[in-house]
């Protein structure tokens, strides 16, 4: 099946620091990929939706100025937490979409990036 | 999308059938029903979905009744490897990508 890696698996920053996360697509293109937040024991939660050659579409509540995306090929997309604080802390997932397979695997999860401020 | 509802937690034993439900009131004629599960600390997988008709792949099946307003996924014969927070999804499918909306889910505890 598809697959959607993600780099770092794990960081820990500083606050005041920015931290980049990449969401890759291995074996297929992506037009568009989406990024999510999960807390501690809550569901995930949709940020932004990143659209190759485009800019990102953030959700209600989500300050573009700080969570930077670019998507600037069909396998990557990268998320920046600029300035990051503790409330940053969190559980960051990116999930492709997959547009060859219309109604069916849509979308495929990666692993996920535990980002801890310090 | 609809909003759906689910039980937040159920136990099973292993080797018996773990039947999760799922309420989908508002579900439109359009709508999808998607079901996917999260074990702890990794990204959500992808489990079954369906429009109307009951659905069964190698992982589960999907009851979806003849209202649509609920449906029931069904792990066969669970395992331990199947404890996890199962989430149901209501959503269009598009030509073009459309995003997913994560309720709580039902948190599956599968015991020996």
């Amino acid at each position: 099946g598809a697959v959607v890696s993600q780099h770092p698996s794990r960081v820990i920053c500083k606050s005041g620091t920015s931290v980049k996360i990449e969401c890759r697509s291995l074996d297929f293109q992506a037009t568009t990929m989406f990024w999510y937040r999960q807390f501690p024991k809550q569901s995930l939660m949709l940020m932004a939706t990143s659209n190759e050659g485009s800019k990102a579409t953030y959700e209600q509540g989500v300050e573009k100025d700080k969570f930077l995306i670019n998507h600037a090929s069909l396998t990557l997309s990268t998320l920046t937490v600029t300035s990051a604080h503790p409330e940053d802390s969190s559980f960051y997932i990116c999930s492709a979409h997959r547009p060859d397979r219309g109604g069916t695997y849509e979308q495929y999860f990666g692993p996920g990036t535990r980002l801890t401020v310090t | 999308d609809a909003k759906t509802t689910q039980p937040p937690s159920m136990d099973c034993a292993e080797g018996r059938a773990a039947n999760l439900p799922c309420n989908h009131s508002t579900i439109s004629g359009n709508e999808y029903v998607y079901w996917y599960r999260q074990i702890h600390s990794q990204g959500p997988q992808y489990i079954i979905h369906g429009l109307k008709n009951n659905e069964t792949n190698e992982m589960a099946s999907l009851i979806i009744t003849e209202d649509r307003k609920s449906s029931t996924l069904i792990l066969p014969h669970a395992t331990l490897r199947d404890t996890a927070v199962y989430y149901c999804i209501v959503r269009v499918v598009a030509g073009t990508a459309s995003k997913l909306t994560f309720g709580t889910g039902t948190r599956l505890q599968v015991t020996l």
